[in-house]
């Protein structure tokens, strides 16, 4: 099917472990995105990616790392996951300025 | 600073038009506006953009002040399921969306 997949959809990890989301989109948009969700906060910008290769910074990119050697997939990885990174986690990518498409999200839960 | 103003939330009957207003002040001649929702336990959804003109799609319309300071996201008819949060957004470079705290829409029955 045609869009853009999170997964896991919910995940429960430990202080201190390593995690990585997921997401894989099949449009072959050249922008994706990662964004978290707290309640008020918003959405935040976390990382962001303009093609395969080039990553840059967001509004909140500590504690986080990125990839994306190919188009379609832009993993995030908590290298060592903390209590604060507790959040709703959604990916998204984007075919033209403005027009974005989201991800279902990612329900992550640090314990 | 690139964010937008929205009032924090509104509340508007099923089957009656519901007008949902953004002050963005600091919009350049070039920034599109545009208008996201996002429903419960879901990622956002693109709505609407416009530059100028008033706009129209098969989900709402946009109608944008001639200063451009201020524009209205109007759905002509609200149902249930337009309960959602809307958020009013300008790009900032690099085409990401930078979203601030959106207006929670209640839909009564």
């Amino acid at each position: 099917d045609a869009g853009i997949t999170q997964s896991p959809r919910y995940k429960i990890t430990e202080t201190g472990r390593q995690v990585t989301l997921m997401c894989h989109q099949t449009w072959s948009h050249s922008y994706m995105f990662w964004y978290r969700q707290d309640l008020g906060h918003g959405l935040r910008l976390i990382y962001y990616s303009a093609a395969a290769d080039i990553t840059d910074k967001g509004e909140v990119p500590d504690g986080y790392v990125v990839s994306r050697s190919k188009t379609e997939n832009f993993p995030l990885t908590l290298e060592s996951a903390t209590r604060s990174q507790t959040s709703v986690y959604f990916c998204a990518s984007t075919p033209r300025v403005g027009e974005a498409f989201f991800g279902q999200g990612t329900r992550l839960t640090v314990v | 600073d690139a964010k937008t103003t929205q009032p924090n939330s509104m509340e508007s009957n099923e089957e009656e038009p519901v007008h949902l207003p953004c002050n963005h002040s600091t919009i350049s001649g070039t920034d599109y506006i545009h208008w996201y929702r996002q429903l419960p336990s879901q990622g956002p959804e693109y709505v609407i953009h416009g530059l100028t003109s008033n706009v129209n799609n098969r989900m709402a319309s946009l109608a944008i002040a001639e200063d451009r300071k201020s524009s209205t996201l109007i759905l002509h008819r609200a149902t249930l399921r337009d309960a959602a949060v809307y958020y009013c957004i300008k790009i900032q470079g690099a085409q990401k969306l930078v979203f601030g705290q959106g207006t929670r829409l209640t839909i009564n029955p």
